[in-house]
């Protein structure tokens, strides 16, 4: 059965730093998507992304965050410069037509 | 603005007992429900759904239905197996146009069943 990737499952980075954060999704998809989840927290809308732009956007992903299917395949993540409070489990979904995303299993992003 | 409300967890339940998960939202227009499981060490995946009030989701040997009146969702089991320990989320996505579908959650319900 397809399913979404992510890489990598856990990264560990330094406050400050730069880190991108991939998703492969299924194939047929074109919608795709960006969570979040502080831990103990609700999971949180980040960004959605069809036909090559940005369709919808909350006010966390503020101009730290930036995202690109830069291949046609990878769905990245990218933060520009990380601080303490980018701790979070970050899931990616993606769907075809219809209600149904699909998640994959999730980054988990420590920030030190 | 839309939001999910969930009970709080952690829930711990003897297998075959029966299981009550309260969800509750608040949104404009008609949402579509959902509820999602996460099981250790996985992503997210959809266990049902419902797209108008009154419908019934179900899968799984779990339910929800749709109640507007109550805008609530809650899931149920009548027989909950060890398998089931999980962590379960509620949400919508929103149902006026304009959106492409991002999904509002809950808190999630961690659920664990003993032998």
């Amino acid at each position: 059965e397809p399913e979404v990737t992510q890489t990598p499952s856990h990264q560990v980075t330094q406050m400050g730093q730069e880190v991108i954060l991939r998703c492969v999704p299924i194939s047929n998809h074109l919608y795709f998507y960006w969570y979040r989840q502080i831990l103990g927290q609700k999971v949180e809308f980040l960004v959605s992304f069809y036909n090559n732009e940005i369709s919808e956007k909350s006010e966390i992903f503020d101009d730290q965050f930036s995202v690109e299917r830069p291949d046609g395949s990878n769905f990245t993540l990218k933060i520009r410069s990380t601080k303490l409070e980018d701790s979070a489990m970050y899931f990616c979904a993606t769907k075809a037509d219809g209600n149904e995303q699909f998640f994959g299993p999730g980054t988990r992003l420590t920030v030190l | 603005g839309n939001s999910v409300t969930q009970m709080e967890g952690p829930v711990t339940l003897s297998e075959e007992a029966f299981l009550t998960i309260n969800c509750t939202y608040t949104a404009t227009g008609y949402p579509s429900l959902f509820w999602y499981v996460q099981y250790p060490g996985e992503g997210l995946q959809l266990l049902l759904k419902a797209t108008k009030a009154d419908d019934k989701g179900s899968n799984k040997g779990f339910e929800a239905t749709y109640r507007k009146e109550t805008t609530s969702f809650h899931l149920e089991k009548g027989s909950v197996q060890v398998s089931d320990s999980a962590v379960y989320f509620c949400a919508l996505k929103g149902g006026y146009g304009g959106s492409q579908g991002n999904l509002i959650f809950g808190k999630g319900t961690k659920l664990s069943v003993k032998p």
